[in-house]
């Protein structure tokens, strides 16, 4: 079954860092970008970034330089998103999501992360 | 670069048609024919509907329909279903290999 299945939900301090793991299964994991968008309660999805998981080339957007890094482990067909020096406003739903090969759009996504950052 | 905007919300009864706008700038909606169309029932991930602009994915009904004039691109949701109840983003390339998403429409089937 084609899917990207993503890790539990995270209770983070302020100032901590966090890890959130996506895994491919069903489709040959290297051969699409995996980009990671997130949504804060009540607001609108944000992209963060993309990761091509066969080179391991990366694309940070401004908000988040210098804060997030995108990794993967192709042995075992997971990408993984870290955040650092989290603040309240981080707190939200965090998704990975394949990108259609060819265009701009995302056909499969993950089920999503709750990230709570709270003192 | 800023979030594109969306009504907060649309409605309809079975049957009906539903458009939901989505209204950006000339550095991403009106600037690539690369907008999606996704519909997201909470709790589940999201689901790709229309792309670039007005294509629809393998499996997703003749129903769901898109197009784009400037600024602002469209969905449209023909004939109506229950199952069509959900919220529904859209999204436009933004440059730079990044991406820029609408604010989320919540559609009520009446």
């Amino acid at each position: 079954q084609v899917q990207l299945v993503q890790s539990g939900a995270e209770l983070q301090k302020p100032g901590a860092s966090v890890k959130v793991s996506c895994k491919a299964s069903g489709y040959t994991f290297s051969s699409y970008d995996i980009n990671w968008v997130r949504q804060a309660t009540g607001q609108g999805l944000e992209s963060m970034g993309w990761m091509n998981p066969n080179s391991g080339d990366t694309g940070y957007g401004q908000k988040f330089q210098g804060r997030v890094t995108m990794t993967r482990n192709t042995s075992i067909n997971t990408a993984y998103m870290e955040l650092s020096s989290l603040r309240s406003e981080d707190t939200a739903v965090y998704y990975c999501a394949r990108a259609m090969r060819g265009s701009f759009a995302f056909d499969l996504w993950g089920q999503g992360t709750m990230v709570t950052v709270s003192s | 670069q800023s979030a594109l905007t969306q009504p907060p919300s649309a409605s309809g009864s079975p049957g009906q048609s539903v458009t939901i706008s989505c209204t950006g700038t000339s550095s991403d909606v009106g600037g690539y024919n690369y907008v999606s169309w996704y519909q997201h029932h909470p709790g589940k991930a999201p689901k790709v509907i229309i792309f670039e602009v007005s294509k629809r994915p393998s499996g997703v009904p003749d129903r769901f329909s898109g197009s784009k004039s400037g600024n602002t691109a469209s969905l449209t949701v023909s004939g109506l279903q229950a199952e069509d109840e959900a919220d529904y983003f859209c999204s436009s390339y933004g440059g730079n290999t990044l991406y820029v998403f609408g604010t989320g429409t919540k559609v009520t089937v009446l």
